[in-house]
């Protein structure tokens, strides 16, 4: 069964720029998560969707935003692009109704 | 307001004794709690779980007890092994508005020696 995957591995962009970053939840996972750690810092909860809605946010700003697709893969895009959004962006997904998630890979961020 | 801490930084052990890591919450509302492995430049994978109606959780070499009272878990790796080196995260849950988030610890990283 294939795990939870991510794209791109890395990414790199500028101040002011917008990233893209995207998730494919395991087969049958109806729930995506996303994550930021950032360097030296713990993994901080950015947002959850489930059944195409956002269910719940972390303590971000507006400009980090998201959406699930009806194949329940998601997008997470970040504007205005500072040089702390550097980090690993990590998307994780679980089943409805269960608490365990997930995790894929990760995705690179890196902000000139 | 870190409301999960693992307040060990690192732990070694040599091969073939016990890895214990300890994680402390604050949050009274967490109701379910997790540990995860992490090799560096990759996602955390899940190990066990426990859900808070229960105080022991065993899946092979791990073992997970809680004593609520203490608002205290722990991981119990028995025997460590080389391949367990890596960094180890507790995560907590809760219902109600924080439902969906997992609250991570700072990490343990374990060094298992041959």
């Amino acid at each position: 069964e294939a795990g939870v995957t991510q794209s791109p591995t890395h990414l790199i962009k500028t101040r002011g720029q917008q990233a893209t970053l995207r998730c494919s939840p395991i087969s049958g996972h109806t729930s995506v998560y996303w994550y930021q750690q950032a360097l030296g810092l713990g993994l901080q909860f950015l947002l959850w969707y489930d059944e195409g809605e956002e269910r719940n946010r972390g303590n971000f700003p507006p400009r980090f935003s998201g959406r699930q697709f009806p194949n329940y893969s998601s997008e997470l895009n970040v504007n205005a692009l500072e040089l702390e959004d550097s980090a690993l962006y990590l998307c994780a997904s679980s089943s409805q109704g269960t608490d365990t998630q997930y995790f894929g890979p990760g995705t690179r961020l890196t902000v000139l | 307001d870190q409301q999960v801490k693992q307040n060990s930084p690192s732990l070694s052990v040599q091969e073939g004794r016990i890895s214990i890591l300890n994680c402390d919450y604050t949050n009274s509302m967490f109701d379910y709690f997790l540990w995860y492995k992490k090799y560096p430049a990759e996602g955390p994978t899940f190990l066990i779980s426990i859900s808070s109606i229960k105080d022991k959780n065993e899946d092979g070499r791990f073992t997970v007890f809680l004593n609520k009272s203490a608002k205290h878990l722990s991981l119990h790796i028995v025997p460590s092994q080389p391949g367990d080196s890596a960094v180890y995260f507790c995560a907590a849950s809760a219902g109600g508005t924080s439902y969906g988030k997992l609250t991570f610890g700072q990490g343990t990283i374990l060094t298992v020696h041959p």
